[in-house]
């Protein structure tokens, strides 16, 4: 399957935790990326791999993963971290090579 | 650090062709990278176009592949993106943007271009 479903929209108190979810076939072989993209602005990376993040992200980003399913987590989110977020990974059926999520809208409340 | 940065007309007429560039600075295009164009149709989601290696193999979305061809320029350091027979639902910001990957199961696209908007009208 090429797909990589994540809710359309999820809100977080200031301060608090929210965790974003990507599901699709492809993640049982392939590691998630993740990507912040607020209006009007290019996508930026920030998280990679197992649970890597570039260099200049918060700590307070971080990845896992369980089955067919990644999670990107914020805890304690912050004003500047409401954006749109989307996860991408290879596509296990080998037809599609690369697949990005639906995106996911944070806003903090 | 690697910089991106996306080039090419803003506007192309239905039925033509739309084509931009990608110039790569502060590294090497015939780095153990390949390249890649993404796109965002306004108000909608990324989409995968296809990807070139410094070599010239190419890996291309099957939804897109018969109109699009993606080619190198390693004297000038950047790639381009050519996409035939566009309509109105061609219209979208068009990223640039290196991949990069370990082990085979991690693959990540980092840096990005700033986008380019193309719009299809007459």
């Amino acid at each position: 399957s090429s797909e990589l479903t994540q809710d359309p929209a999820v809100s977080v108190a200031l301060g608090q935790t929210v965790r974003i979810t990507c599901q699709g076939d492809s993640l049982r072989s392939y590691y998630a990326s993740w990507y912040q993209q607020k209006p009007g602005q290019a996508p930026v990376l920030v998280i990679y791999g197992k649970n890597n993040r570039p260099s200049g992200i918060p700590d307070r980003f971080s990845g896992s993963s369980s089955g067919n399913t990644a999670s990107l987590t914020i805890t304690g989110a912050q004003a500047e971290d409401e954006a749109d977020y989307y996860c991408n990974s290879r596509d296990s059926s080998g037809n599609h090579p690369y697949v990005f999520g639906t995106g996911t809208k944070v806003t903090v409340l | 650090q690697v910089q991106l940065q996306e080039s090419g007309p803003g506007l192309v007429k239905p039925s033509g062709t739309l084509s931009l560039t990608c110039a790569v600075s502060g590294g090497s295009i015939s780095s153990s990278n390949w390249w890649s164009w993404v796109r965002q149709p306004p108000g909608k989601g990324l989409e995968w176009i296809g990807e070139i290696y410094h070599s010239g193999s190419t890996n291309y979305n099957p939804s897109l592949k018969s109109r699009v061809t993606i080619s190198v320029d390693k004297s000038k350091n950047q790639f381009s993106l050519k996409l035939s027979s566009v309509t109105a639902a061609d219209t979208a910001v068009y990223y640039c943007a290196r991949v990069s990957g370990y082990d085979l199961i991690s693959w990540w696209f980092d840096p990005w271009g700033q986008g380019t908007l193309v719009t299809v009208s007459s």
